[in-house]
């Protein structure tokens, strides 16, 4: 299986910017996924790496390290509306339909 | 567009009844996928098809679980015999199939179980 581990919660403040670690042990990497999720709510596609580097959408950036098995998600310009949890996925050679979620990163926006 | 569309969004039984959930997918996807969600948790895969073809199901799908596509449009997802472990937010999603759509799958609002 994968283990994938990302922190419980993050506190910033409105404006700012936060970034948010995953880190991943797998074989066959396929792919890491960014989903933004609020409370009750479908979780929705924010990025999707599969090399490494820096890949960037509007405020949201995402990188990868496939030889560290790490990625971050980086947030700028924060809005109050950016208070969500923020899961990290992984998929792997052996399954195209599975993604493999880590329990996600609270993020609450403070004013 | 309508997205994901799933139904009902919330259901409370009692244990050992059986429930269904329904997923209507994005029209023009061929791929659908279920997941399990409880609080604090991340999505955890339950069974995916291509088509009408149901192509894996996660060890976590007991016997008691059966997920089919009939037409490969709608799925459906029963549980028998309810256990109270078997409360979560089931969580429906699809995407295309080939080149960089495949790699956003899009979610449902899920159908929330409550066994009680």
């Amino acid at each position: 299986g994968q283990n994938i581990d990302q922190p419980t919660e993050m506190t910033a403040t409105e404006g700012a910017i936060v970034q948010i670690n995953c880190t991943y042990q797998t074989s066959g990497f396929n792919g890491l996924f960014w989903y933004q999720q609020h409370a009750g709510e479908a979780p929705t596609f924010l990025s999707y790496n599969v090399l490494d580097g820096l890949e960037e959408k509007g405020r949201f950036s995402s990188f990868l390290s496939r030889s560290k098995g790490y990625s971050y998600l980086l947030l700028k310009e924060l809005q109050m509306k950016d208070s969500a949890s923020y899961l990290c996925a992984v998929r792997t050679t052996d399954s195209w339909g599975k993604l493999q979620f880590g329990a996600g990163t609270q993020v609450v926006v403070t004013p | 567009d309508t997205g994901v569309s799933q139904n009902p969004r919330h259901k409370i039984t009692k244990r050992g009844q059986n429930v269904t959930f329904r997923c209507d997918p994005i029209s023009e996807h061929n791929r659908l996928y279920w997941y399990r969600q409880t609080l604090g948790q991340g999505p955890e895969f339950l069974t995916y098809f291509q088509n009408e073809a149901q192509l894996e199901k996660s060890r976590l799908l007991s016997d008691r679980f059966s997920a089919e596509r009939p037409k490969g449009s709608f799925s459906t997802l029963e549980i028998q015999r309810t256990e109270q472990g078997d409360s979560a937010m089931y969580l429906c999603a699809s995407s295309l199939s080939l080149g960089a759509s495949g790699n956003t799958i899009y979610f449902g609002e899920g159908s929330w179980l409550t066994v009680v």
